[in-house]
């Protein structure tokens, strides 16, 4: 299995600031990154495929970029609607396998 | 819109088999190229992807857990099951049914892009 390695675990971050969070794989995985937004008590919902695509509804303050190994989600403007954990999930090689999670604060 | 929602047990003995159900409304689990899926999340921890069923009937598993895993689906009520055996405390987990879908970009990318609320399973004697 590919073990994604997200760091960090726990983020603290203020209103409007930017954040970044990096996500990376073992090995090259050119750019099979997906991520996910799990707001407290909810379900994940899909922010970013393929590394760097934005999916349909999501704020254009989020963003992803990288290929091969690093990958990482912004957030250009933190808002108080962010508080949640983002998993990034590579679907390169099954099992389609996720990070562990960064939990974002405010 | 697409909605799913989970049925459970709630509560399951150890060494007692696991049997969850996702009713699939507004869509149909036997149309289109989707894969319907598990994932589960451990109290407090991350995303455990369990087993996905092509909408062909096709079915795939995580291999840490394949020996114990079922999945299936029934046309008639558009639902997908999941059954698993054996059952112990580390079983213990919110399960998510969810579609994936390919997403074209560069590259297609196989996401989860509807999900579950989830269910809360706990395995306790």
């Amino acid at each position: 299995d590919i073990q994604m390695t997200q760091s960090p675990s726990t983020l603290s971050a203020s209103l409007g600031d930017r954040v970044t969070i990096t996500c990376r794989a073992p090995q090259s995985i050119s750019s099979y990154v997906n991520w996910y937004q799990q707001r407290p008590g909810k379900a994940p919902t899909l922010l970013i495929y393929a590394a760097s695509n934005l999916h349909s509804g999501v704020p254009p303050r989020f963003s992803g970029s990288g290929v091969g190994t690093h990958f990482s989600l912004t957030i250009s403007s933190l808002q108080p609607e962010d508080v949640a954990i983002y998993y990034c999930q590579q679907s390169h090689s099954p099992p389609h396998t996720f990070g562990q999670g960064t939990k974002v604060e405010i | 819109q697409l909605h799913l929602q989970e049925s459970g047990p709630g509560l399951v003995k150890p060494t007692e088999t696991l049997s969850l159900t996702c009713s699939v409304s507004r869509g149909s689990v036997s149309s289109g190229d989707y894969y319907w899926g598990w994932i589960r999340q451990p109290p407090g921890r991350g995303l455990e992807w369990i087993a996905n069923i092509y909408s062909s009937g096709a079915t795939y598993y995580n291999p840490s857990l394949r020996s114990r895993l079922s999945i299936s689906m029934d046309t008639s009520k558009n639902q997908f099951s999941l059954r698993l055996s054996s059952v112990t405390a580390a079983d213990t987990a919110v399960y998510f049914c969810a579609r994936r879908t390919q997403m074209a970009a560069i590259i297609l990318s196989d996401v989860f892009d509807v999900w579950g609320q989830g269910t809360m399973v706990a395995v306790s004697s």
